[in-house]
This record gives structure tokens, C-alpha cells and sequence, in this order.
């Protein structure tokens, strides 16, 4: 176990429309990154969040956007689906010891757009 | 830019093999080094990790890899596979100055009971 939960673990969408995914990190974990993996790929960074600020992004389009919250929790949105957008969106939390700059994964969110 | 090559893209074993999973890496300054593993249906887990010192690390479930720096290679290895090893192997590195983790496409590892 991580203590880093995702939900939900399936959804499916159709193209065009929005989503947002929900991550639960470990107490104390302020750094929260989302990853996506496509089928037969590594995970590709998304962005990453501290203290509730976006601080450093990947090469995906602005359509991708996040918040993180007080309480350790945070959401990845994406508007506009497209088909292309299907995949398995991980979150993964750090603890504040930037040393050990280990992340910790969820099981992911497997987003199918039709 | 920083990116991450594991040169196998499927392994097959039979149990009690020995196993070398290749990883290279391209950044010229100082990166931090990692094995994930995914079993099937389940969260990536770490393996191992590499920071600094030397340069064979430990990990869980009998694993190791060695740091090449000459070579910008972290390979993977376990002198005698499981059956229950079988998932897909994921290296990753990232910067001193970066949190975020940049992955290989993964190897997928078959050990045949």
C-alpha cells in the first residue's frame, strides 16, 4: 500500500466532453504529480503541484489543468476530450524530505473515450 | 532533454533464469535513478532507487542494479527469477533540481513456471 488512493478506478467518456480525476494523498505529502501512461508506454509527466501551486508542467496542452487542496487531495481536469486522451492517469505523492525525492503511486484512473 | 531507453521491450524466462533488464539514460548532470515495478492490475512500486554512493543498490525481492556512469546505464538484474516476477519493469530518472520522473516505455517480464 502507497497511501495514495485514485478515483475512480474506470471511466469512460465520449469525445468532446470534460473529466476530472480525483488522487488522495498520504498526510504530509504537499507534492502531488499526475502522470499519464498510454497502452504499451511509460508514464509520461503531466504536471506537479506544491503547496496547492502548479510548479512545474510536462508537454501536454493547457486543456490539462489540476488543483490541489489543503487537505492532501488533488484533481487532474481535462476538457475537450479526444480520443488520443485515453489512458491510465496516475497520481503520485512526495513526502516534504526532498532527499529522498521517492514517489509514491496510486493504482491509476483507466479513461476510455469513445 | 532528459529521456530514458530500456532496450527490451518483452522478456521471457523460464523460472530460475537469470535476469538483466537493460536501462540508459541521457542528462549530463547529476540524476537520481529508479526501478518501478507494475504487476498486473496493480500501483507502480519501487524497487529500487539510486541517489548517490555506490554505485550496486539493493532492492526488494532480491533485485539489484548497477550505476554506470561512463556508460549512463542503471541495469536490472536478479540471478534467479520467479514466477511471480512476472509484471512490467519501468526505469525512471529524474534531476536533482526536478521532482518529476521521466520513464522508459517498460519491459515486460514473462517467467514461464
Amino acid at each position: 500500500e502507497t497511501g495514495v488512493t485514485q478515483s475512480p478506478t474506470h471511466l469512460i467518456k465520449t469525445r468532446g466532453q470534460q473529466v476530472t480525476l480525483r488522487c488522495s494523498s498520504q498526510s504530509g505529502h504537499n507534492t502531488v504529480s499526475w502522470y499519464q501512461q498510454a497502452l504499451g508506454q511509460g508514464p509520461q509527466f503531466i504536471f506537479q503541484y506544491y503547496r496547492e501551486e502548479e510548479n512545474g508542467r510536462g508537454n501536454f496542452p493547457p486543456r490539462f489543468s489540476g488543483l490541489q487542496f489543503p487537505n492532501y487531495s488533488s484533481e487532474l481536469n481535462v476538457n475537450a476530450l479526444e480520443l488520443d486522451d485515453s489512458a491510465l492517469y496516475l497520481c503520485a505523492s512526495r513526502g516534504p524530505d526532498l532527499a529522498k525525492n521517492i514517489q509514491y503511486f496510486g493504482a491509476g484512473t483507466r479513461l476510455s473515450v469513445l | 532533454a532528459q529521456s530514458v531507453s530500456q532496450h527490451n521491450h518483452h522478456v521471457i524466462l523460464s523460472e530460475a533464469a537469470s535476469l538483466e533488464l537493460g536501462c540508459n539514460y541521457s542528462y549530463g548532470g547529476t540524476v537520481n535513478l529508479f526501478w518501478y515495478v507494475q504487476y498486473p492490475g496493480q500501483h507502480l512500486q519501487l524497487l529500487l532507487k539510486y541517489f548517490s554512493g555506490d554505485p550496486l543498490v539493493k532492492g526488494i525481492k532480491g533485485f539489484e542494479a548497477e550505476f554506470i556512469k561512463s556508460k549512463f546505464s542503471f541495469n536490472l538484474r536478479k540471478p534467479s527469477v520467479q514466477w511471480s516476477d512476472t509484471a512490467e519493469y519501468f526505469c525512471a530518472v529524474n534531476s536533482g533540481s526536478q521532482g518529476n520522473l521521466i520513464f522508459g516505455k517498460g519491459t515486460k517480464l514473462s517467467v514461464k513456471p
